[in-house]
């Protein structure tokens, strides 16, 4: 079945060191999302790409980045974690015009 | 700016009740209206969705009506069970197509 995934499922990482989550999808969508989301409150959108074009939201810290090598792979970085940054990061992709956004199952993200 | 409005939870209900979860938006021109639903530790899926006024969406039981004159679309459910205790998630999409969510309602079925 055609699908995004995302690895690891679960991830714990020390305060401050660099991480990297990652997502791939077989849907051939040429929109990629990375949301952050914390206790089941709304995801919160961090970046996107069309395409290759990257889109940063106004207020993503720069501790976070990302890297899309291709159509089918796009990449979380998180410089130096912090406490505040535990959470579950979710990949989605989309269609550009087709707004219907498909999920990944996430990655639970731990600081210790 | 765009916002969607849902109702606060958790709502409690008992196996085989009725299931209203509202939600209301507020959009320049015409969005398309979503529910997605979280189950306990995954990731958010589509339940239904509307691209239109007056369009129906409808998926596993549960349905939910563009509504344009009241900028709503409500989710509803004729009898739930235990295995829909999840978080739902009303979203619309703006005019840049990226998805504005409500905060989120969670669903507790007790047997």
């Amino acid at each position: 079945d055609a699908m995004v995934i995302q690895n690891p499922r679960y991830q714990v990482t020390q305060f401050g060191k660099p991480v990297t989550l990652s997502c791939s999808q077989t849907l051939n969508h040429n929109v990629m999302y990375w949301y952050q989301q914390k206790s089941s409150q709304a995801p919160k959108l961090l970046f996107h790409y069309y395409d290759k074009d990257f889109n940063n939201e106004a207020d993503t810290p720069d501790n976070f980045q990302s890297r899309r090598p291709n159509t089918s792979f796009c990449f979380l970085d998180i410089r130096s974690p912090g406490l505040g940054d535990a959470a579950m990061y979710l990949c989605a992709t989309s269609r550009t015009g087709n707004t219907e956004a498909f999920f990944g199952q996430g990655t639970r993200l731990t600081v210790v | 700016g765009d916002s969607v409005t849902q109702m606060e939870g958790p709502v409690t209900l008992s196996e085989e009740a009725f299931l209203t979860i509202n939600c209301t938006y507020t959009a320049t021109g015409y969005p398309s209206l979503f529910w997605y639903v979280q189950y306990p530790g995954e990731g958010l899926q589509l339940l239904l969705k509307a691209t239109k006024a007056d369009d129906k969406g409808s998926n596993k039981g549960f349905e939910a009506t563009y509504r344009k004159e009241t900028t709503s679309f409500h989710l509803e459910k004729g009898s739930v069970q235990v295995s829909d205790s999840a978080v739902y998630f009303c979203a619309l999409s703006d005019s840049n197509y990226q998805l504005i969510w409500g905060a989120g309602t969670k669903l507790i079925i007790k047997p």
